[in-house]
């Protein structure tokens, strides 16, 4: 299956300002999915990243506070823009694809808190 | 509404219990995925399902999918604490663009 490398980890944040994401997977793949999660709680997907197109975004989610970038095959970054403390969240990139089933791969989250 | 419901939400049980954790939904899926997680950790697939009526068994874990294919069930077998985590079912309706709907989790600890 693929591997796939998430950053920052964790991160504390003022704000009004952004933070930018990074996943790295280790193979090429054509999809990349960005979900929000409540510790605990279900996967809500932001968006589904296509290389060279636009980002596909789920209602209640938006490009200007969420854009995300696809330069290729194998990266994709998501950038949460003018933060407010209801963005605090765990944000999880991931891939689909078959291992020993057919399922996603996710990255291991970023905890994002504002304050 | 949620698409998926998953109960129990909450399940405490002492080491070498059963458990049986169920996924329902009113909607007929093509395919339907469990993943455990972690605290620190993103999902980790534990199986697909896609057929009516399938049961899967991957050592003490036994996963079936309904007939109807609207519902599931993960049952543990003597359980370990390293089977604490939240289990997460989600499913795939084929006329949403393969996309996964998450149900809203099980927290299981499983006490030594």
């Amino acid at each position: 299956s693929a591997v796939i490398s998430q950053k920052p980890s964790r991160d504390i944040c003022q704000r009004g300002t952004s933070l930018t994401i990074q996943c790295q997977v280790d193979s090429q793949v054509t999809m990349m999915f960005w979900y929000r999660q409540q510790p605990g709680q279900s996967l809500t997907l932001i968006a589904t990243a296509n290389q060279g197109s636009e980002a596909t975004y789920e209602s209640g989610f938006v490009i200007d506070k969420f854009p995300i970038s696809r330069p290729n095959l194998t990266f994709s970054t998501l950038t949460v823009s003018n933060m407010s403390p209801e963005d605090s969240s765990i944000y999880l990139c991931s891939v689909v694809g078959w291992d020993k089933f057919y399922g996603y791969t996710f990255g291991s989250g970023t905890r994002l808190t504002v304050v | 509404t949620q698409l998926l419901e998953q109960s129990p939400q909450f399940l405490s049980i002492q080491e070498g219990e059963n458990l049986t954790v169920y996924c329902n939904s009113s909607s007929v899926f093509s395919s339907l995925q469990w993943y455990r997680q972690e605290p620190g950790e993103g999902p980790v697939l534990l199986v697909t399902v896609v057929t009516g009526g399938e049961v899967k068994k991957l050592k003490r874990l036994t996963f079936q999918f309904g007939d109807a294919r609207k519902d599931s069930s993960l049952h543990i077998t003597a359980a370990q604490p390293g089977d604490t985590g939240l289990y997460l079912c989600a499913g795939v309706r084929t006329r949403n663009a393969g996309k996964s709907t998450f149900g809203d989790g099980t927290t299981l600890t499983v006490k030594p």
